[in-house]
């Protein structure tokens, strides 16, 4: 099965909240975890990562945390706005005969309501 | 420029046809990964290659054929294909894989349709 999953399909929420996406994973040997966001008729975009001696990480509008005791990833946009509605992957970077290969998760559709 | 292009943007195809789809990056990388995506399930990672060799090949049908011409071009080629292989076809590139900070870059993919 997929190692990497997330808990909710899909999250509404009101321009200007705070919004958690969440992310479960099961390989503890990962190194890294990147969150993307797909828009529809693109590509996945780079988020933001995180590496796995870490358990914070912030960028612009966007935290990133990591629990590595109960294998559980976040995302956090804060004061969230139409432009963020997409849908955010997590993936994990697993090494793969000699190379890292990012495994991507399930995915969760943000809506954003103006 | 940071940009990996993909074309065509879409393409319609029988099951006898033979076509090819195309992406290209001039970031300098030297991973490039075509991945599937079907609607409203993640990516799922085709083919690999680096320093222009397929060093991941994820027991991909021999219908779809990768090839990498020089360190910028990334080629799918297509034959025979069947309707369930209809589904957005993604190029990324990445600058390689043996760390495990690898962003990689996508492109906005091709929509094929087989019919």
């Amino acid at each position: 099965g997929e190692s990497v999953g997330l808990h909710l399909p899909t999250l509404s929420v009101q321009e200007g909240d705070n919004s958690i996406i969440n992310c479960a994973y099961s390989n503890s040997a990962s190194d890294y975890f990147i969150w993307y966001k797909q828009e529809s008729g693109k590509g996945p975009q780079f988020i933001i990562d995180i590496r796995s001696n870490m358990d914070k990480r912030q960028g612009q509008r966007v935290t990133v945390l990591l629990n590595k005791t109960v294998k559980h990833l976040s995302l956090q946009i804060a004061a969230t706005q139409p432009g963020d509605s997409a849908v955010y992957f997590c993936a994990e970077n697993l090494r793969t005969g000699g190379s890292y290969i990012p495994t991507f998760g399930r995915g969760t559709s943000l809506i954003v309501h103006p | 420029d940071t940009e990996v292009t993909q074309t065509p943007k879409h393409l319609v195809m029988g099951m006898t046809n033979k076509k090819s789809l195309k992406c290209e990056q001039h970031m300098g990388h030297r991973a490039m990964y075509w991945y599937k995506q079907k609607a409203k399930k993640p990516p799922e990672l085709m083919f690999v290659y680096s320093y222009e060799k397929l060093s991941i090949n994820e027991s991909v049908p021999s219908r779809f054929s990768p090839e990498c011409p020089n360190s910028s071009l990334l080629n799918l080629h297509l034959h025979a294909l069947q309707p369930e292989d209809s589904a957005l076809y993604l190029c990324a590139s990445s600058q390689g894989t043996a760390s495990g900070r690898n962003e990689q870059f996508f492109g906005p993919g091709t929509r094929l349709t087989v019919l």
